[in-house]
């Protein structure tokens, strides 16, 4: 088993849908980041999290520490936000990474 | 401001040869991190550096190795290239480590033939 699970590992959606991702871990984390990759490479860190809630723009991410859980949401979908997203924990002194969920919003 | 650079950002090398790629991190941040992602494994951390120190490490053999000079841009060596290692290279920067938010390069990508 995985130590960082996301879901869902496919997503299409309609532009202005509301969405969810979902972020499992197994192991203690100092922080959790949220990724985004567009084709072509190039990663972009969205938020870092070690608690609460943080909004930027369309995104929001919340993190639940003793579920070990965290969400990425975004609102108002549009087609640029197709991408991979990636969750990543810092674990002691290693990051480890989800296997990401390919976003494909559609207009 | 200008972004993390890295350079070559593709490459073709040899089963046996050996290859270096270079990251040249934000003015003012102190750590430069590697990550390989490949279609099978996806993206795995490499080693962390931080004022010319090696401060962390994944799970990687020793033909792997880094390492960062006094203006804080890093080089990443592979030596006795094989197959397995084609793969995109990543490096991030950040002002202080692995739990600070970190800005990406664009890559090198590497295909091993």
């Amino acid at each position: 088993k995985n130590e960082v699970e996301q879901s869902p590992q496919n997503l299409t959606a309609q532009e202005g849908e509301f969405i969810t991702i979902n972020c499992s871990y197994s192991v203690g984390i100092s922080a959790l980041h949220w990724l985004q990759q567009h084709p072509g490479g190039g990663i972009v860190s969205l938020f870092m999290l070690s608690s609460g809630k943080k909004k930027h723009g369309r995104l929001i991410a919340t993190i639940n520490i003793q579920e070990k859980h965290s969400s990425l949401h975004i609102t108002a979908s549009h087609p640029r936000d197709s991408a991979v997203y990636i969750c990543a924990v810092t674990n002691t002194d290693k990051l480890i990474f989800g296997t990401g969920t390919r976003l494909q919003v559609f207009p | 401001k200008a972004g993390v650079t890295q350079t070559p950002r593709y490459l073709i090398k040899t089963r046996g040869q050996q290859v270096t790629l270079s990251c040249s991190p934000i003015s003012g941040h102190r750590s430069v991190s590697w990550y390989q992602q490949t279609p099978g494994q996806g993206l795995q951390f490499l080693f962390e550096y931080f004022s010319e120190t090696q401060r962390n490490k994944g799970n990687f053999p020793g033909r792997f190795s880094g390492r960062q000079f006094s203006n804080s841009r890093s080089e990443m060596n592979v030596s006795t290239l094989e197959l397995g290692d084609s793969a995109l290279y990543l490096c991030a920067s950040s002002w202080k480590g692995i739990d600070a938010e970190a800005f990406f390069g664009q890559g090198t990508r590497l295909t091993v033939v």
